[in-house]
Protein backbone atom coordinates (compact mmCIF):
# COMPACT_ATOMS: atom_id res chain seq x y z
CA UNK A 1 0.00 0.00 0.00
CA UNK A 2 0.70 3.36 -0.30
CA UNK A 3 3.35 5.23 2.50
CA UNK A 4 2.44 8.00 4.48
CA UNK A 5 5.04 9.77 6.28
CA UNK A 6 4.79 12.56 8.58
CA UNK A 7 7.15 15.26 10.26
CA UNK A 8 8.32 16.11 12.63
CA UNK A 9 7.62 13.19 14.92
CA UNK A 10 6.98 15.31 17.75
CA UNK A 11 7.21 19.30 18.13
CA UNK A 12 7.47 21.46 21.10
CA UNK A 13 6.34 25.11 21.21
CA UNK A 14 5.74 28.23 23.00
CA UNK A 15 2.53 29.60 23.43
CA UNK A 16 1.60 31.70 20.64
CA UNK A 17 4.15 30.29 18.34
CA UNK A 18 3.93 29.50 14.79
CA UNK A 19 4.52 25.76 13.33
CA UNK A 20 4.31 23.61 9.86
CA UNK A 21 3.30 20.27 10.14
CA UNK A 22 4.30 17.99 7.05
CA UNK A 23 3.04 14.64 5.41
CA UNK A 24 4.44 13.29 2.55
CA UNK A 25 3.08 10.44 0.54
CA UNK A 26 4.22 7.81 -2.36
CA UNK A 27 1.72 7.81 -4.63
CA UNK A 28 -0.96 9.63 -6.14
CA UNK A 29 -4.37 10.34 -3.84
CA UNK A 30 -7.43 11.23 -4.56
CA UNK A 31 -8.42 11.72 -0.52
CA UNK A 32 -6.39 13.46 1.73
CA UNK A 33 -7.70 14.85 5.64
CA UNK A 34 -6.21 16.18 8.35
CA UNK A 35 -7.34 14.98 12.21
CA UNK A 36 -6.62 16.26 15.54
CA UNK A 37 -6.24 13.22 18.19
CA UNK A 38 -7.52 15.08 21.88
CA UNK A 39 -6.72 14.20 25.14
CA UNK A 40 -9.48 11.70 25.10
CA UNK A 41 -8.65 10.06 22.21
CA UNK A 42 -10.94 11.06 19.30
CA UNK A 43 -9.73 11.89 16.69
CA UNK A 44 -11.27 15.05 15.08
CA UNK A 45 -11.60 16.45 11.56
CA UNK A 46 -9.78 19.62 10.42
CA UNK A 47 -9.41 19.55 6.84
CA UNK A 48 -10.87 17.40 3.85
CA UNK A 49 -8.25 18.41 1.10
CA UNK A 50 -6.97 16.47 -1.77
CA UNK A 51 -5.81 19.28 -3.00
CA UNK A 52 -5.37 23.09 -2.96
CA UNK A 53 -5.95 25.68 -0.08
CA UNK A 54 -7.95 26.00 2.81
CA UNK A 55 -7.80 27.94 5.80
CA UNK A 56 -10.12 27.32 9.26
CA UNK A 57 -9.08 30.25 12.09
CA UNK A 58 -5.80 29.63 12.99
CA UNK A 59 -5.04 26.43 10.92
CA UNK A 60 -4.32 26.18 7.13
CA UNK A 61 -3.75 23.62 5.26
CA UNK A 62 -1.97 22.93 1.89
CA UNK A 63 -2.34 20.10 -0.99
CA UNK A 64 0.22 19.56 -3.72
CA UNK A 65 -1.06 16.65 -4.75
CA UNK A 66 1.32 16.87 -8.33
CA UNK A 67 4.54 16.77 -5.32
CA UNK A 68 3.11 14.06 -2.96
CA UNK A 69 2.99 16.05 -0.13
CA UNK A 70 0.58 18.51 2.47
CA UNK A 71 1.37 20.90 4.50
CA UNK A 72 -0.64 21.67 8.09
CA UNK A 73 0.35 25.35 9.19
CA UNK A 74 -0.89 26.10 12.81
CA UNK A 75 -0.21 30.31 13.73
CA UNK A 76 -0.21 31.79 16.81
CA UNK A 77 -0.43 27.98 18.45
CA UNK A 78 -2.27 27.70 21.91
CA UNK A 79 -2.14 25.09 24.42
CA UNK A 80 -6.06 23.42 23.58
CA UNK A 81 -3.57 22.78 20.08
CA UNK A 82 -1.59 19.80 21.78
CA UNK A 83 -2.24 16.63 20.70
CA UNK A 84 -1.16 14.33 18.25
CA UNK A 85 -1.68 15.04 14.18
CA UNK A 86 -2.46 12.98 11.69
CA UNK A 87 -2.72 12.90 8.08
CA UNK A 88 -4.82 10.26 6.36
CA UNK A 89 -4.79 9.16 2.79
CA UNK A 90 -6.87 7.63 0.06
CA UNK A 91 -6.20 6.19 -3.77
CA UNK A 92 -9.75 5.12 -5.25
CA UNK A 93 -10.40 2.12 -3.24
CA UNK A 94 -12.58 1.77 0.39
CA UNK A 95 -9.10 1.88 2.65
CA UNK A 96 -7.51 4.60 4.52
CA UNK A 97 -3.65 4.71 4.69
CA UNK A 98 -2.42 6.54 8.35
CA UNK A 99 1.12 8.37 9.09
CA UNK A 100 2.19 8.02 11.92
CA UNK A 101 1.38 11.38 13.48
CA UNK A 102 2.99 14.30 14.97
CA UNK A 103 2.69 14.85 18.57
CA UNK A 104 2.52 18.52 19.41
CA UNK A 105 3.14 20.50 22.69
CA UNK A 106 2.53 23.59 23.49
CA UNK A 107 3.86 25.06 26.93
CA UNK A 108 2.55 28.08 28.15
CA UNK B 1 -22.78 17.36 11.76
CA UNK B 2 -22.26 13.73 11.16
CA UNK B 3 -22.38 11.57 14.20
CA UNK B 4 -20.22 8.55 14.89
CA UNK B 5 -21.32 6.64 18.30
CA UNK B 6 -19.01 3.91 20.14
CA UNK B 7 -20.80 1.99 22.69
CA UNK B 8 -18.44 2.17 25.42
CA UNK B 9 -15.82 4.35 25.61
CA UNK B 10 -14.06 2.39 28.65
CA UNK B 11 -14.23 -1.62 29.27
CA UNK B 12 -12.11 -4.25 31.00
CA UNK B 13 -12.55 -7.98 30.61
CA UNK B 14 -11.12 -10.89 31.51
CA UNK B 15 -9.04 -13.43 29.44
CA UNK B 16 -11.26 -15.87 27.23
CA UNK B 17 -14.55 -13.42 27.53
CA UNK B 18 -16.47 -12.56 24.14
CA UNK B 19 -16.02 -8.71 23.79
CA UNK B 20 -18.58 -6.47 21.57
CA UNK B 21 -17.83 -3.14 20.67
CA UNK B 22 -20.87 -1.37 18.88
CA UNK B 23 -20.54 1.37 16.55
CA UNK B 24 -23.53 3.61 15.25
CA UNK B 25 -23.25 6.37 12.69
CA UNK B 26 -26.17 8.48 11.68
CA UNK B 27 -25.14 9.93 8.25
CA UNK B 28 -26.42 7.19 5.81
CA UNK B 29 -22.86 6.35 5.31
CA UNK B 30 -22.04 3.29 2.78
CA UNK B 31 -18.68 2.59 3.95
CA UNK B 32 -17.52 1.72 8.19
CA UNK B 33 -14.51 0.71 9.43
CA UNK B 34 -13.00 -0.62 12.73
CA UNK B 35 -9.12 0.44 13.87
CA UNK B 36 -6.87 -0.33 16.67
CA UNK B 37 -4.14 2.08 17.91
CA UNK B 38 -1.14 1.16 19.83
CA UNK B 39 1.73 3.18 20.66
CA UNK B 40 4.75 3.39 18.58
CA UNK B 41 2.09 1.67 15.63
CA UNK B 42 0.04 4.45 14.59
CA UNK B 43 -4.10 3.32 13.41
CA UNK B 44 -4.31 -0.11 12.04
CA UNK B 45 -6.84 -1.25 9.71
CA UNK B 46 -8.78 -4.55 11.15
CA UNK B 47 -12.15 -4.74 9.23
CA UNK B 48 -13.95 -2.39 6.64
CA UNK B 49 -17.38 -2.78 5.54
CA UNK B 50 -18.40 -1.13 2.16
CA UNK B 51 -22.28 -2.05 2.62
CA UNK B 52 -24.29 -3.84 4.44
CA UNK B 53 -23.77 -7.99 5.61
CA UNK B 54 -20.07 -6.83 3.31
CA UNK B 55 -17.00 -6.99 4.78
CA UNK B 56 -13.42 -7.11 3.72
CA UNK B 57 -10.04 -7.93 6.09
CA UNK B 58 -8.20 -4.89 6.93
CA UNK B 59 -4.21 -5.57 8.16
CA UNK B 60 -4.79 -7.51 11.41
CA UNK B 61 -7.72 -9.21 11.18
CA UNK B 62 -6.86 -12.02 13.42
CA UNK B 63 -8.64 -12.45 16.07
CA UNK B 64 -11.65 -10.71 15.43
CA UNK B 65 -14.48 -10.85 13.29
CA UNK B 66 -17.39 -7.81 12.45
CA UNK B 67 -20.99 -7.95 11.63
CA UNK B 68 -22.93 -5.52 9.95
CA UNK B 69 -26.61 -6.24 9.80
CA UNK B 70 -28.00 -2.61 9.48
CA UNK B 71 -26.21 0.18 7.20
CA UNK B 72 -26.21 2.42 10.59
CA UNK B 73 -24.55 -0.47 12.67
CA UNK B 74 -20.80 -1.98 12.39
CA UNK B 75 -19.79 -4.64 15.10
CA UNK B 76 -16.56 -5.57 15.89
CA UNK B 77 -16.43 -9.40 17.83
CA UNK B 78 -13.32 -10.29 19.95
CA UNK B 79 -13.98 -14.22 19.80
CA UNK B 80 -11.78 -15.38 22.85
CA UNK B 81 -10.74 -11.71 24.34
CA UNK B 82 -6.55 -11.69 25.08
CA UNK B 83 -4.27 -9.60 27.04
CA UNK B 84 -2.44 -8.45 23.07
CA UNK B 85 -6.22 -7.22 22.21
CA UNK B 86 -5.82 -4.62 25.09
CA UNK B 87 -5.67 -1.21 22.54
CA UNK B 88 -7.76 1.41 21.55
CA UNK B 89 -10.50 0.42 19.08
CA UNK B 90 -11.79 3.70 17.05
CA UNK B 91 -14.79 3.22 14.29
CA UNK B 92 -15.29 5.61 11.55
CA UNK B 93 -17.32 5.78 8.45
CA UNK B 94 -17.16 7.38 5.14
CA UNK B 95 -19.49 8.30 2.41
CA UNK B 96 -19.33 6.32 -1.05
CA UNK B 97 -17.90 8.63 -3.72
CA UNK B 98 -17.40 8.03 -7.59
CA UNK B 99 -13.60 8.13 -6.58
CA UNK B 100 -13.68 5.62 -3.62
CA UNK B 101 -14.63 6.96 -0.54
CA UNK B 102 -15.56 10.53 0.88
CA UNK B 103 -14.54 12.32 4.27
CA UNK B 104 -13.86 10.02 7.38
CA UNK B 105 -15.41 10.71 10.35
CA UNK B 106 -14.38 8.69 13.43
CA UNK B 107 -16.29 7.72 17.19
CA UNK B 108 -14.73 8.47 20.34
CA UNK B 109 -12.96 5.76 20.74
CA UNK B 110 -13.01 2.42 22.82
CA UNK B 111 -10.01 2.20 25.40
CA UNK B 112 -10.24 -1.81 25.89
CA UNK B 113 -8.30 -3.77 28.64
CA UNK B 114 -7.92 -7.37 28.64
CA UNK B 115 -6.85 -8.80 32.03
Amino acid sequence: GIQVEQSPPDLILQEGANSTLRCNFSDSVNNLQWFHQNPWGQLINLFYIPSGTKQNGRLSATTVATERYSLLYISSSQTTDSGVYFCAVGTGGNQFYFGTGTSLTVIP
Amino acid sequence: DVKVTQSSRYLVKRTGEKVFLECVQDMDHENMFWYRQDPGLGLRLIYFSYDVKMKEKGDIPEGYSVSREKKERFSLILESASTNQTSMYLCASSPATGLGTGELFFGEGSRLTVL
